[in-house]
């Protein structure tokens, strides 16, 4: 399968600070997903990129699609404890129906 | 609010028993998926379905088989369940293609 490469795999931050993390594949996507699963959780959609460049916030997250198309990146802005999670990006390529394929996540800890 | 519900949120089985995972979505969604998630290594797909009576293998499909009777339930099956499906399983729905997934809480299966 598609393999997506999420960078970094984890992060231990002081509450306030920002964070940044991408995604990377070898492949051309013409969608990217952002999702952060919670502990005991499954994982709920934040972010979703449909064109190269696009640039979208929710909140404190602001996700870019790449302009390359084999990249996405995540930044959340003055962290709170509650943005303990994992984050995994999603990326489709328009020639496999719906199928969207998966990076390893991101594991973020935040510190009071 | 909208819901993909996950019949277990644990479950522990014997090596060799047949396991059923059920799946049950409120939506009217289309688009069905089973991913397992194990540390390291993200979601990974391991069947899914268009329509009702229709399945695609995704990448992992060995040991694992699928059935979709009606629309809103997809259920995973795992013919002889071994210690290395020990894991979590997530279920999905997405209403078509480009639209992100809504995941269910998982399951946890432990397989001894």
């Amino acid at each position: 399968g598609q393999q997506l490469n999420q960078s970094p795999q984890s992060m231990f931050i002081q509450e306030g600070e920002d964070v940044s993390m991408n995604c990377t594949s070898s492949s051309i996507f013409n969608t990217w997903l952002w999702y952060k699963q919670d502990p005991g959780e499954g994982p709920v959609l934040l972010i979703a990129l449909y064109k190269a460049g696009e640039l979208t916030s929710n909140g404190r997250l602001t996700a870019q699609f790449g302009t390359t198309r084999k990249d996405s990146f995540l930044n959340i802005s003055a962290s709170i404890p509650s943005d303990v999670g994992i984050y995994f990006c999603a990326g489709q390529r328009g020639n496999t129906g719906n199928q969207f394929y998966f990076g390893t996540g991101t594991s973020l800890t935040v510190i009071p | 609010d909208v819901k993909v519900t996950q019949s277990s949120r644990y479950l522990v089985k014997r090596t060799g028993e047949k396991v059923f995972l059920e799946c049950v979505q409120d939506m009217d969604h289309e688009n069905m998926f089973w991913y397992r998630q194990d540390p390291g290594l993200g979601l990974r797909l391991i069947y899914f379905s268009y329509d009702v009576k229709m399945k695609e293998k995704g990448d992992i499909p060995e040991g694992y088989s699928v059935s979709r009777e009606k629309k809103e339930r997809f259920s995973l099956i795992l013919e002889s369940a071994s210690t290395n499906q020990t894991s979590m399983y997530l279920c999905a729905s997405s209403y078509g293609p480009s639209y992100g997934y809504t995941f269910g809480s998982g399951t946890r299966l432990t397989v001894v």
